[in-house]
């Protein structure tokens, strides 16, 4: 599995848009892009993949680039509840294959 | 639709015991993976079960074992506690024809004194 580069940590402010850049420089052409989360304490929770086109759902959208050597992810609105752990993980598309962590980006919405 | 659950909750052992972990997955979740979190680190993959046997299997000693049951539950025994055995080991099912997402358990946290 391609290895991901994030920032340690990041602030955003409540209410305005967090963007979570990761760098996934050696990724592989079958190889998709994975963001989880994970709240204080809590197992970690599925936000969202892509491949190449840029993605969105009901929690936040992807945003990958071109030669796909980077991604970020955009959480539209950030909410106090927002405040986690953001990992980004490369992997190829098979649910059951075993996902790879990086120390994630800690990300804190203030009020 | 009950998700992923894992027991117990917290559970205190000392050096050198045993310890069973316990993985109820997700309805129609036919696979079972299990993650140790040590305390500021992201999960780390010790292995996964898939039709009641190892499937795969990550940098882990043979203290580390486990099992699947025919409904797809799922246990982590751990031999010879170690201090360093402490963390929080999570639970994540899937189903592995199809799907792209992992479901996580809330994990259950364990203190080696």
């Amino acid at each position: 599995d391609a290895k991901t580069t994030q920032p340690t940590s990041m602030d955003c402010a409540e209410g305005r848009a967090a963007n979570l850049p990761c760098n996934h420089s050696t990724i592989s052409g079958n190889e998709y892009v994975y963001w989880y989360r994970q709240i204080h304490s809590q197992g970690p929770q599925y936000i969202i993949h892509g491949l190449k086109n840029n993605e969105t759902n009901e929690m936040a959208s992807l945003i990958i680039t071109e030669d796909r050597k980077s991604s970020t992810l955009i959480l539209p609105h950030a909410t106090l509840r927002d405040t986690a752990v953001y990992y980004c993980i490369v992997r190829v598309a098979q649910g059951a294959q075993k996902l790879v962590f990086g120390q994630g980006t800690r990300l804190t919405i203030n009020p | 639709d009950a998700g992923v659950t894992q027991s117990p909750t917290h559970l205190i052992k000392t050096r050198g015991q045993q310890v069973t972990l316990r993985c109820s997955p997700k309805s129609g979740h036919d696979t079972v993976s299990w993650y140790q979190q040590a305390l500021g680190q992201g999960p780390q993959f010790i292995f996964q079960y898939y039709e009641e046997e190892e499937r795969q299997r990550g940098n882990f000693p043979d203290r580390f074992s486990g099992h699947q049951f025919p409904n797809y539950s799922s246990e982590l025994n751990v031999n010879a506690l170690l201090l360093g055995d402490s963390a929080l080991y999570l639970c994540a099912s899937s189903f592995r024809g199809l799907g792209h997402e992992q479901y996580f358990g809330p994990g259950t946290r364990l203190t080696v004194t």
